[in-house]
This record gives C-alpha cells, structure tokens and sequence, in this order.
C-alpha cells in the first residue's frame, strides 16, 4: 500500500530535549516536505526536499532542521524544542518535476507537546 | 503576494443539500488547483485537481468542483451533502515556482 509514515504520532516532552520526527514514503517521490498546521493558520511549510541531499527553507524554518539521506526517509529535528513548536506535524511527498500536477500523500500527522 | 483565501471558516448545512466550500486564489500564470479534505485525527487526503481543460472537475466521494478563470475562483460543491461529509476542507494552489499555497482551511458540518 503507497503510504506515508510518520513516527511517533503523538509526543509530550520539555523545552531543550531534542527530538526526531521521523517520516517515510514508499512511493519512490522525489519531493518530501513538512508542514505544521495550526488553528487559523492552516497549513505552513517548515522544509521541502527536491531529492536526496537537496533541502530548502519553506515559510517557517526557524527551530527546526531536515535531513535527507535517503531517497525515502525525511525526518524532522527539533534540536532544543520550545513551547511554540507545539503543533500539528504533516510529512507529504509526491512526484517532481513532469509530476508536479500531482498530489501530495500526506502521513497522518504528528501531534508534538513541548512543556 | 500570491495568496488562497477560503472566506468561510465554517460552512453548515442539512444533510441532502447541496453544499459549496468557496476558494479564491491570487497567483500569476496558470496555476494547478487542488482540494484536499482533513478527517479527525487524519490526514490531508486528495480529492479533486484542476490542471486544464473542463472547468467542471469530479473528484472523490461524489465531490466536483468548478474552475472560473475570470473569477480566479475553484469552489468545491456536492449536490446532496452526508453527514460523513463533515471535515475540514483545504483549497491549495500550485504556482510557477511548482511550490503549493494553501488556504487557511474550511469546517464543514453536515447536520442530520
């Protein structure tokens, strides 16, 4: 089944305890990227990633570090987490390029509580 | 600034009517439009996407949506709503930098 997986769904820590999102597709797409959604806000961009070793700023980066090793693998670091990152964490992929007229494939989300 | 503006926070309607979730964009160029819904504790799922061609699009679950260029509107609409219908509705637009911008979301409740 083509999916996006993101671990854990549901985290509570404390402010500085750095923590890994991690998220994977098995859909062989070149575009990764993470979003937080937030009430009224919708959905932001934190990174995106093109393919493998190519990473980029989306609209709210700050805080927040991305890694792509790996064609399938995008996780999402929160090196010393504050209590602004709380939120609701989507990990997305889809095709690039020729396939950029396709949809994304979201995970199911993350719900990060930073104490 | 290029923006997607989804003017109802919250749309309700009886279940059996017809329902409309409204989406204006503000982008240059020919952008690819997309709805995606939000179920609880879900999420994003694709339903519908106009690229080109027909300015009435169908979609998933008995949804279509209908493209007007001159409006730069893509409305969401269904003509008999149910009550499984009721989610959080996300109009996104793709521009020429292939980079999507997405509006701040649509409630939608369906009441039996």
């Amino acid at each position: 089944e083509a999916q996006v997986t993101q671990n854990p769904r549901y985290l509570i820590t404390v402010t500085g305890k750095k923590l890994t999102v991690t998220c994977s597709q098995n859909m062989n797409h070149e575009y990764m990227s993470w979003y937080r959604q937030d009430p009224g806000l919708g959905l932001r961009q934190i990174y995106y990633s093109m393919n493998v070793e190519v990473t980029d700023k989306g609209d709210v980066p700050e805080g927040y570090k991305v890694s792509r090793k790996e064609k399938r693998n995008f996780p999402l670091i929160l090196e010393s987490p504050s209590p602004n990152q709380t939120s609701l964490y989507f990990c997305a992929s889809r095709l690039f390029g020729t396939g950029s007229n396709q949809p994304q494939h979201f995970g199911d989300g993350t719900r990060l509580s930073i104490l | 600034a290029q923006s997607v503006a989804q003017p109802e926070d919250q749309v309700n309607v009886a279940e059996g009517n017809p329902l409309t979730v409204k989406c204006t964009y503000s982008v240059s160029g020919n952008p690819y439009l997309f709805w995606y819904v939000q179920y609880p504790n879900r999420g994003l799922q694709f339903l519908l996407k106009y690229i080109t061609g027909d300015n009435l699009v169908k979609g998933s679950y008995g949804f279509e949506a209908e493209f007007n260029k001159s409006q730069t509107s893509f409305h969401l609409k269904k003509p008999s709503a149910l009550v499984s219908d009721s989610a959080l509705y996300f109009c996104a637009v793709r521009d020429i930098s292939d980079q999507l911008i997405w509006g701040a979301g649509t409630k939608l409740i369906i009441k039996p």
